[in-house]
């Protein structure tokens, strides 16, 4: 089965910027989404087709996706982007099974 | 606006079986398929399964086959998923989220608001 990999935290000071990477082989061959989700909610979507991002998502949010690693970036962040964040795909070499990351853990310092 | 509601919380002992609603509004059912996923407590995301909407057909994590079974109610606009001989590891929220996007590369938005299911004895 298909896996990704994300480091488990990441750290960055307000108004810097966050990279959150998600690992897979071969991963720049498939469309990767990214979610954000703050404690107690659901899942929110901020990335789609590696790199669109959806209608109230701001400007900050980007995404890339080549070889073997996808990458959220948040650029000026703020308190408020505090959250778990998930990158998605789907297996289609074992019957179209959706894969999530482990989820990476995001702190405003 | 596009909405998916879910039924509320369940407590169920080891053994027996939960069936979870997921109420669409704001859009044509029919159009679009449902996933459903998990997620234990302080875990990550894991995907459930898939119904499409239009036709009823499924496709389920292959950890879950013989356990899960989806289902939609085109008349209420309803998605609904049964896991039945419920473990204390099946403890988890779990999400519908509507399924968009081009054939093998959908993404989920938006999601319900989870429906926590306590395995306990």
């Amino acid at each position: 089965s298909y896996v990704l990999t994300q480091p488990p935290s990441v750290s960055v000071a307000p108004g810097k910027t966050a990279r959150i990477t998600c690992g897979g082989n071969n991963i720049g061959s498939k469309s990767v989404h990214w979610y954000q989700q703050k404690p107690g909610q659901a899942p929110v979507l901020v990335i789609y087709y590696d790199s669109d991002r959806p209608s109230g998502i701001p400007e900050r949010f980007s995404g890339s996706n080549s070889g073997n690693t996808a990458t959220l970036t948040i650029s000026r962040v703020e308190a408020g982007d505090e959250a778990d964040y998930y990158c998605q795909v789907w297996d289609s070499s074992s019957d179209h099974q959706g894969v999530f990351g482990g989820g990476t853990k995001l702190t405003v310092l | 606006q596009v909405q998916l509601v879910q039924s509320g919380a369940e407590v169920k002992k080891p053994g027996a079986s939960v069936k979870v609603s997921c109420k669409a509004s704001g859009y044509t059912f029919t159009s679009y398929g449902i996933s459903w996923v998990r997620q234990a407590p302080g875990q990550g995301l894991e995907w459930m399964g898939w119904i499409s909407a239009y036709n009823g057909n499924t496709n389920y994590a292959q950890k879950l086959q013989g356990r899960v079974t989806m289902t939609t109610d085109t008349s209420t606009s309803t998605a609904y998923m049964e896991l039945r001989s419920l473990r204390s590891d099946d403890t988890a929220v779990y999400y519908c989220a509507r399924e968009v996007g081009q054939l093998g590369s959908e993404w989920f938005d938006p999601w319900g608001q989870g429906t926590l299911v306590t395995v306990s004895s």
